[in-house]
């Protein structure tokens, strides 16, 4: 069975560190790209970040460069966010999802993990 | 950068057809795929690359893209189709894009 599970999240306090996992089975994950997409609570989805096969290219949504870090190994069929200098509006659910490429459609997801940024 | 819109709402009697749009410039030259995300439930993909159903999903759920609008179909609407649904693009200067979500209601 093709899954992605997450884990990692918690309750972190602004300015605080984080490290989100995906693990993923039932599919090569290294032929895929992966994304991760969160949700703010009653809120729509976001895009947070793409990852390419090798590692090799990765993109960020403007709110999160220079903070958030997109990587993988294959070795360990497993996708991770590092979140640094957290603030209040990155408190959302975190989903990773397998995408068919850089720019296509997001076909398997996660059933997420939930991020909180308070003192 | 680059924007989608979609109806807050839409309702829908059982049985009968919605239609849910998701509007954007020249949307119609760009891949739209749509999601359905039920409550404390992650989304699932339902139509990609404008019209194509994954396998499993059924034939009642369609998709079209054309000029500024593409939407998404569901016909003879059951009780299990309510749900938020979501269009998402890919645009060269703001990335990945969703839309800001539509509530499907079966009345």
């Amino acid at each position: 069975e093709v899954q992605l599970v997450e884990s990692g999240g918690g309750l972190v306090q602004p300015g605080g560190s984080l490290r989100l996992s995906c693990a993923a089975s039932g599919f090569t994950f290294s032929s895929y790209w992966m994304s991760w997409v969160r949700q703010a609570p009653g809120k729509g989805l976001e895009w947070v970040a793409n990852i390419k096969q090798d590692g090799s290219e990765k993109y960020y949504v403007d709110s999160v460069k220079g903070r958030f870090t997109i990587s993988r190994d294959n070795a360990k069929n497993s996708l991770y966010l590092q979140m640094n200098s957290l603030r209040a509006e990155d408190t959302a659910v975190y989903y990773c999802a397998r995408a068919l490429g850089y720019d296509d459609y997001m076909d398997v997801w996660g059933k997420g993990t939930t991020v909180t940024v308070s003192s | 950068s680059y924007e989608l819109t979609q109806p807050l709402s839409v309702s829908v009697a059982l049985g009968q057809t919605a239609r849910i749009t998701c509007g954007g410039n020249n949307i119609g030259s760009k891949n739209v795929h749509w999601y359905q995300q039920k409550p404390g439930q992650a989304p699932v993909l339902v139509i990609y690359r404008d019209s194509n159903r994954p396998s499993g999903i059924p034939e009642r759920f369609s998709g079209s893209n054309s000029g500024n609008t593409a939407t998404l179909t569901i016909s003879r609407a059951q009780a299990g189709d309510e749900a938020d649904y979501y269009c998402q693009v890919w645009d060269s200067s703001t990335a990945c894009v969703f839309g800001t979500g539509t509530k499907v209601t079966v009345l």
